[in-house]
Formats: C-alpha cells, sequence, structure tokens
C-alpha cells in the first residue's frame, strides 16, 4: 500500500524558515517524481515544487522561486521542501503527491498525504 | 505561465443529471491535462489523466475530452458521492497549474 506522510509543519512567525518532510513507503520511491502541492484554508490547490526521480528536473510555481527549495533522498525515500522567508500568504496545508508514471517526464499525481499545516503569523 | 481556467465556478445539479465541467488553458497543453476531485478534509483523488484517461478504479460515468485549450470534464449521471469540488491540473516543463476549481453542489 503507498503511503505518504507528511511532517514538519507549524507555526512560524513571517521570515523564518521551515523544512517539511515527506516518508515514502508501499512504492519504489526513486521511479518517481515527486511533488508538493499547497492549499489555503477554504482556497484550492497550488502546485509548489516538483522534483524528478534523479533530482535531474526541478520546477518551482512562482510564487515560491527563490524562497523554497525541493530535494529528495532516495536511500531514505524521503521528499523534503526548504522553506525560507516566509509570509503570511504561505500559509497553508502541504500535501506531499507521487507522480503517476515513472520516468523523466512530469505525470499527474496518483497518491497524495493528508497534509501538514503550516501557519505564518506573528 | 499558463493560466487554467475552470467554469462554471459552482454548478448546482441534482443526483442522476449529467455534469459537464469546463477547463480552458491560456495557450496549448497539447493533451497533458488531468482533472482531480477534491471533498471536504480529503486529499484530491485523481481521475481523469492525459485528457481523457481514467485513472485506476474510477467509474465509467466520469469522461473527459479535449486537446489543446479547452476540456471538459463529463459526470454521465451524478451519484450522492460525486458532489464534490473538481479541479483541472496542466503539466508541462516541470510546472503543474490547477484551475481555480469547479464545485458541483446539490440542488
Amino acid at each position: 500500500e503507498v503511503q505518504l506522510v507528511e511532517s514538519g509543519g507549524g507555526l512560524v512567525q513571517p521570515g523564518r524558515s521551515l523544512r517539511l518532510s515527506c516518508a515514502a513507503s508501499g512504492f519504489t520511491f526513486d521511479d518517481y517524481a515527486m511533488h508538493w502541492v499547497r492549499q489555503a484554508p477554504g482556497k484550492g490547490l497550488e502546485w509548489v515544487s516538483g522534483i524528478s526521480w534523479n533530482s535531474g528536473s526541478i520546477g518551482y510555481a512562482d510564487s515560491v522561486k527563490g524562497r523554497f527549495t525541493i530535494s529528495r533522498d532516495n536511500a531514505k525515500n524521503s521528499l523534503y521542501l526548504q522553506m525560507n522567508s516566509l509570509r503570511a500568504e504561505d500559509t497553508a496545508l502541504y500535501y506531499c503527491a507521487k507522480d503517476t508514471f515513472g520516468g523523466g517526464a512530469m505525470a499527474p499525481f496518483d497518491y497524495w498525504g493528508q497534509g501538514t499545516l503550516v501557519t505564518v503569523s506573528s | 505561465e499558463i493560466v487554467l481556467t475552470q467554469s462554471p465556478a459552482t454548478l448546482s445539479l441534482s443526483p442522476g443529471e449529467r455534469a459537464t465541467l469546463s477547463c480552458r488553458a491560456s495557450q496549448s497543453v497539447s493533451s497533458y491535462l488531468a482533472w482531480y476531485q477534491q471533498k471536504p478534509g480529503q486529499a484530491p483523488r485523481l481521475l481523469i489523466y492525459d485528457a481523457s484517461n481514467r485513472a485506476t478504479g474510477i467509474p465509467a460515468r466520469f469522461s473527459g475530452s479535449g486537446s489543446g485549450t479547452d476540456f471538459t470534464l463529463t459526470i454521465s449521471s451524478l451519484e450522492p458521492e460525486d458532489f464534490a469540488v473538481y479541479y483541472c491540473q496542466q503539466r508541462s516543463n516541470w510546472r503543474g497549474t490547477f484551475g481555480q476549481g469547479t464545485k458541483v453542489e446539490i440542488k
């Protein structure tokens, strides 16, 4: 059974940093690209960042480029999101999601975690 | 950045009725368009990928069509469990933008 478990969320002041983690199990982690998607309270989905199976391809939404860094450790079956210079508008539930297909190209997301809540407030 | 515009924002229908949801892209996304369903308190669920392919376990009443810039998700006969929010998503050049969502509510 595929499982994605996010952690690392919490309350943080504007301008500070936070690191999210996603622990994956139930599939061959290093075969698939992975992504972070967020959802502000009562709002829609926003793709944040994605990383290919070998970290060779990485993408970011314009809203987080230069502030967030995605990474993965295939030996630990883990995905990370380093979030710096946090703003109030970064407040959201952050989901980890898995690509449907293996390979180098980005694919739709067939499995999602339950999310970790990040609240940016003074 | 490619922008996806979904319409209508809200669709009020009764069980058994047909639902037609639209997603328009600001530029061509070829067939790289997916549809997701999200219910309150739950993570999204993949319904359709590459415009017209049903994901694993998705009932046949869900179908997708379109290419280029105009796409449609059709639910042929609404079941009570289909009332939810639906999002389209495109993937190109390692960017995965979502539409703003269409809420399908019970009339």
